[in-house]
């Protein structure tokens, strides 16, 4: 059962554009969402994560935003760059204490200058 | 510098035998993670720890067996490597119960002929 979902599989989109990357859940018990992206032959870093007190959060041109009701998250790529083309995953942690995390399949983004 | 390594970096093993990844961690952190990543799948939790001593089931054990004998160090073990282990195995580092930063170490590519 895939408790962590992400929508598109792959997103090209010019550069300048927003790019939008979805993500659900089913658990209601994760309280802590982080996005790691991930560049070819590399490994996974955190870009940015949101806790569900608030329904926004803010980091240069990545913006998450949060809907607890619908338990939908999306990542927003404003003016988006060639140097964002990656592999972004969502991933979700629950406050029940198992210190692990759920991540998605992920959604890999091109960027086309 | 946070640093999570991983040994060895490529490994060619044959169908039957024993296969042991190493990762060692100098943040000081609690909590220690076993991925595999394959395409289509993102990353999956194979074991976990909370600290030296302790080894947890993650979301696809069947096959492997994990040790943590210290903080710095936890191992995945494959006693009997199948060809379906052929993958990216990552190690990460973590704390604050599983609710911060992951760390990712390299990467282990691994081929079981």
């Amino acid at each position: 059962q895939q408790q962590v979902r992400q929508s598109p599989q792959s997103l090209t989109v010019w550069e300048g554009e927003t790019a939008i990357l979805n993500c659900s859940y089913e658990d209601s018990t994760f309280d802590y969402f982080p996005w790691y992206w991930q560049f070819p032959r590399e490994s996974p870093a955190l870009l940015i994560a949101i806790r569900p007190v608030s329904n926004k959060k803010e980091d240069g041109r990545f913006t998450i935003f949060f809907n607890k009701r619908e338990k939908k998250l999306s990542l927003h790529i404003t003016d988006s760059q060639p140097g964002d083309s990656a592999t972004y995953f969502c991933a979700a942690s629950s406050n029940t204490g198992n210190y692990k995390y759920v991540f998605g399949a992920g959604t890999r983004l091109k960027v086309i200058a | 510098e946070a640093a999570v390594t991983q040994s060895p970096r490529n490994k060619v093993a044959v169908t039957g035998g024993k296969v042991t990844l190493s990762c060692n961690q100098t943040n000081n952190h609690n909590n220690m993670y076993w991925y595999r990543q394959d395409t289509g799948h993102g990353l999956r939790l194979i074991h976990y720890s909370y600290g030296a001593g302790s080894t947890e089931k993650g979301d696809i054990p069947d096959g492997y067996k994990a040790s943590r004998p210290s903080q710095e160090n936890f191992s995945l073990i494959l006693e009997l490597a199948t060809p379906s282990q052929t993958s990216v195995y990552f190690c990460a580092s973590g704390d604050n119960g599983g609710q911060d930063t992951q760390y990712f170490g390299p990467g282990t590519r691994l081929l079981v002929l």
